[in-house]
């Protein structure tokens, strides 16, 4: 059985810029969240959706938006990048409509912005 | 909401040695797991334990879950345990992690 797929796995976009990082998860799994990782530090929970709803946001400005499709696959966007926004960013995926039962990662985007 | 705290935040040990790390949760949870992000950054699952003890090789983990805590052990280390370990648990809507411990392993 597949399991989560993060696509690009790597990335160099420059200042201003605008990109689409793409999770897609186990396949039946409908809970998708998504963390961002700078160097050194813990992971920042970003969104997550289930049935293409977003139900939890986190603390991050409204350049960072993401979607979930009706296959379950999730996009994020971060538009306007900066250089602060260099970082491992994680797609997670839980069969479950809540995160109480056991959570799957991919294998992350690293993005760099220069 | 829960908050997770991990303890130590680094760890250095020899090979062969063998180490505990803690996770402590500030409410009661009905969900743990104990994660290894390995060098390339992905995050492994090395166990789904809400309550009693699992052992998976020369890895076992206990959570204690009416104390708040769980605990992971490692046995006879080897330079391959080296990476983070997060510990986790989940609500309706979201996973909160820890800080994680950051552990090194020489030879």
């Amino acid at each position: 059985k597949a399991g989560v797929t993060q696509t690009p796995r790597y990335l160099i976009k420059t200042r201003g810029q605008q990109v689409t990082l793409s999770c897609s998860p186990i396949s039946g799994h409908r809970s998708v969240s998504w963390y961002q990782q700078t160097p050194g530090q813990g992971l920042q929970f970003l969104f997550e959706y289930f049935s293409e709803t977003q139900r939890n946001k986190g603390n991050f400005p409204g350049r960072f938006s993401g979607r979930q499709f009706s296959n379950s696959r999730s996009e994020m966007n971060v538009s306007t990048l900066e250089l602060g926004d260099s970082a491992l960013y994680l797609c997670a995926s839980s069969l479950g409509q809540h995160w109480n039962t056991e959570a799957f990662f991919g294998q992350g985007t690293r993005l760099t912005v220069v | 909401g829960i908050q997770v705290e991990q303890s130590p935040p680094d760890l250095i040990l020899q090979e062969g040695a063998n180490s505990t790390l803690r996770c402590n949760f500030s409410d009661s949870v009905n969900n743990l797991q104990w994660f290894h992000q390995n060098p390339w950054g992905q995050l492994i699952n090395l166990f789904y334990i809400p309550s009693g003890t699992k052992q998976n090789g020369r890895l076992s983990a206990t959570t204690v879950a009416t104390e708040r805590y769980s605990l992971l052990y490692i046995s006879s280390s080897q330079t391959t345990d080296s990476g983070v370990y997060f510990c986790g648990s989940g609500t309706a809507s979201k996973l909160t992690f820890g800080t994680g411990t950051r552990l090194q392993v020489t030879l």
